[in-house]
């Protein structure tokens, strides 16, 4: 079945650094959506990228969609105590029933250090 | 405006139990979303449910079922609990479509299988 890969699975960096995570799907996907997830809490919406090439950015955090629709990134540049915690990319899967669902990575957990 | 409600927020429960967890959406939001997330897994689809029908269902075992009211708050159950059941139960809500919307998450129902 449809697969959505994150690497890497874990990041330490000192805080100043900057930090990528790379999405990567078997298959060709309508859109991706990213979404953040602090330690103890729950996933938070970030951003859907929708067009081929798409860039979008927040503050520090530029998201990218590949040409091919089949993967993606995130980059946080010079990296904060206020980033910590696992990224997540997710893409929509059809499902056999008609709808389609949404397939998550499984996160790249960042660590800044001070 | 409210955001995602689960309820109970922590849960322990003996081995072969039954347990009920509750979720009310975003006023508006009628789709709902269950994934199990744990530290070796990430986050795993449980069932979508749109206005009171399951739209989708992932790879668990019929012991995991689940329902939505007309209100659209949402309930699942797990019956015959099995250690491996210990999880992060998390309900997300979202205005339509969720690979189009995006998700809300709510804080999400610890749960533990002694």
């Amino acid at each position: 079945g449809q697969q959505v890969m994150q690497i890497p699975q874990y990041q330490h960096v000192q805080e100043g650094e900057d930090f990528t995570t790379y999405c990567n799907s078997s298959t060709t996907l309508s859109n991706i959506q990213w979404y953040k997830q602090r330690p103890g809490g729950h996933p938070v919406f970030l951003i859907q990228l929708v067009k081929s090439g798409e860039v979008k950015k927040q503050k520090r955090l530029t998201f990218q969609f590949g040409e091919a629709k089949k993967n993606s990134s995130l980059h946080i540049t010079a990296t904060q105590t206020t980033d910590v915690g696992t990224y997540f990319c997710a893409g929509p899967t059809l499902f056999s029933g008609g709808y389609n669902k949404l397939i998550f990575g499984a996160g790249t957990r960042l660590a800044v250090h001070p | 405006k409210a955001g995602v409600t689960q309820t109970p927020r922590y849960l322990i429960k003996t081995r072969g139990q039954q347990v009920t967890l509750s979720c009310s959406p975003i006023s508006g939001h009628r789709s709902v979303s269950w994934y199990q997330q744990t530290p070796g897994q990430g986050l795993q689809f449980l069932f979508e449910y749109f206005s009171e029908t399951q739209r989708n269902k992932g790879n668990f075992p019929g012991r995991f079922s689940g329902r939505q009211f007309s209100n659209s708050r949402s309930e699942m159950n797990v019956s015959t609990l099995e250690l491996g059941d210990s999880a992060l139960y998390l309900c997300a809500s979202s205005l339509g479509t969720p690979s189009n919307y995006g998700y809300t998450f709510g804080s999400g129902t610890r749960l533990t299988v002694v």
